[in-house]
């Protein structure tokens, strides 16, 4: 099992310019999440989906999209990035909800000059 | 606004001694706490969990300590091992079914051998 994983792990952006922060786990798991860490701040959630095909917004989700269009995969898009999206993102997957143990990625750094 | 406030920002402990972690939150409607770890260039990884309706919980070396009445939670990690040399955050939810958790900052642990 490789749990969750995220790609690219590191990524340089310009102002401006889009991409999409892919996440894909193994384990079944029906809710998946996106957060970003930023120095000083604990991690802060972006976008989640309690299952396939349905999404919902955290506390941060502006300047971000989210789609599940496969259960197993969960996309973070920035359409025109900006940078104070500078940040570490990382995605996680529970099996039934955030008070029950959520497994993480190992994190994408993006840097948005 | 920060919910959840880890007011130590790092703790240095010897090898053998107990380490303790405290959390202090202000939302009174906060009902679980979670405490993941994090090593550097890794995502967090679950530790120890909470209910409100406890004040205690135990799992191995680790142990949390809830006193709603002060909002206040600790971790207590007896006895400390360099590998538990880590960043520790706290984080907490209002109800089940809300998929919004409320990390702290996090305090950065430091085992001397």
């Amino acid at each position: 099992n490789a749990g969750v994983t995220q790609t690219p792990k590191f990524r340089v952006l310009k102002t401006g310019q889009s991409m999409t922060l892919l996440c894909a786990q193994d384990m079944n798991h029906e809710y998946m999440y996106w957060y970003r860490q930023d120095p000083g701040m604990g991690l802060r959630l972006i976008h989640y989906s309690v299952g396939e095909g349905t999404t919902a917004k955290g506390e941060v989700p502006d300047g971000y999209n989210v789609s599940r269009l496969k259960k197993q995969n969960f996309l973070l898009g920035l359409e025109s990035a900006a940078p104070s999206q500078t940040s570490v993102y990382f995605c996680a997957s529970t099996k039934g909800g955030v008070q029950n143990e959520q497994y993480f990625g190992p994190g994408t750094r993006l840097t948005v000059t | 606004d920060q919910q959840v406030k880890q007011n130590s920002p790092s703790l240095s402990v010897q090898e053998g001694r107990i380490s303790i972690l405290n959390c202090d939150y202000t939302n009174s409607m906060f009902d679980y706490f979670l405490w993941y770890k994090k090593y550097p260039a890794e995502g967090p990884t679950f530790l120890i969990s909470i209910s409100s309706i406890k004040d205690k919980n135990e799992d191995g070396r680790f142990t949390v300590f809830l006193n709603k009445s002060a909002k206040h939670l600790s971790l207590h990690i007896v006895p400390s091992q360099p590998g538990d040399s880590a960043v520790y955050f706290c984080a907490a939810i209002t109800n089940f079914g809300n998929e919004k958790l409320t990390f702290g900052t996090g305090t950065r642990l430091t085992i001397i051998p």
